[in-house]
């Protein structure tokens, strides 16, 4: 219940071409929702975020889509450039007792984007 | 770059040693994460420390602790080591003691256990 489920592990996409990695998860106590991009070497860098009363947020060519009623949410990257090549994260959130907070990681997907 | 440091980039050590890992947050932020991050676990969520105190646990083994000192920068020791301990650990922090604040992640400490 406290996992995220991302897919696809990896992805090859033409430059130019859109890019869609789909997110799923089960505890409904999440309730903020973000992903990261990681470059090799670096740490996890925040991308874009939604909260589930919002059914899509747009910034720049990055885009999520978010489905409260099938607990899925998707991140769009149009006009993909190979600039745009890193490993994506979703993640959800969720507070904890004593004030504490859970960031919950998806296991990541590979983009690779080709000229 | 996201101003949390984190020292060393690399450390080597032999099984059952001790390391301490070291993690200097954002300027302002409170908040101080630990995870995990391995080829066949991803990144796990270690321990959140909110001003100093503890708030919150996740997959953290006991033989591993972490702290957060007054000027807020934070450890996280490993003791015992063991060959599976070998991963990046990232050291994250945030300005409020979660929810819906952006964390942002220094570049992480490669641990390899010979």
């Amino acid at each position: 219940q406290q996992q995220v489920k991302q897919s696809p592990q990896s992805l090859i996409v033409q430059k130019g071409g859109i890019s869609i990695i789909n997110c799923a998860y089960e505890n409904t106590a999440f309730d903020y929702f973000p992903w990261y991009q990681q470059f090799p070497g670096k740490g996890p860098a925040l991308l874009i975020a939604i909260r589930p009363d919002v059914s899509e947020k747009k910034e720049g060519r990055f885009t999520i889509s978010f489905n409260k009623s099938a607990k899925q949410f998707s991140l769009h990257i149009m006009d993909s450039q190979p600039g745009d090549s890193a490993t994506y994260f979703c993640a959800a959130s969720m507070r904890l007792t004593g004030g504490g907070n859970k960031l919950t990681f998806g296991t990541g997907t590979q983009l690779k984007v080709e000229l | 770059d996201s101003g949390v440091t984190q020292t060393p980039k690399h450390l080597i050590t032999a099984t059952g040693q001790r390391v301490t890992l070291r993690c200097s947050p954002r300027s302002g932020d409170l908040s101080v994460y630990w995870y995990q991050q391995s080829l066949d676990q991803g990144l796990q969520f270690l321990i959140h420390y909110y001003n100093g105190e503890e708030r919150a646990k996740g997959n953290i083994l006991e033989r591993f602790s972490a702290q957060q000192f007054p000027d807020l920068h934070s450890e996280l020791n490993l003791s015992s080591l063991e060959l599976g301990d070998s991963a990046l650990y990232f050291c994250a922090s945030s300005g409020g003691q979660g929810g819906n604040s952006p964390l942002h992640f220094g570049n992480g400490t490669r641990l390899t256990v010979t």
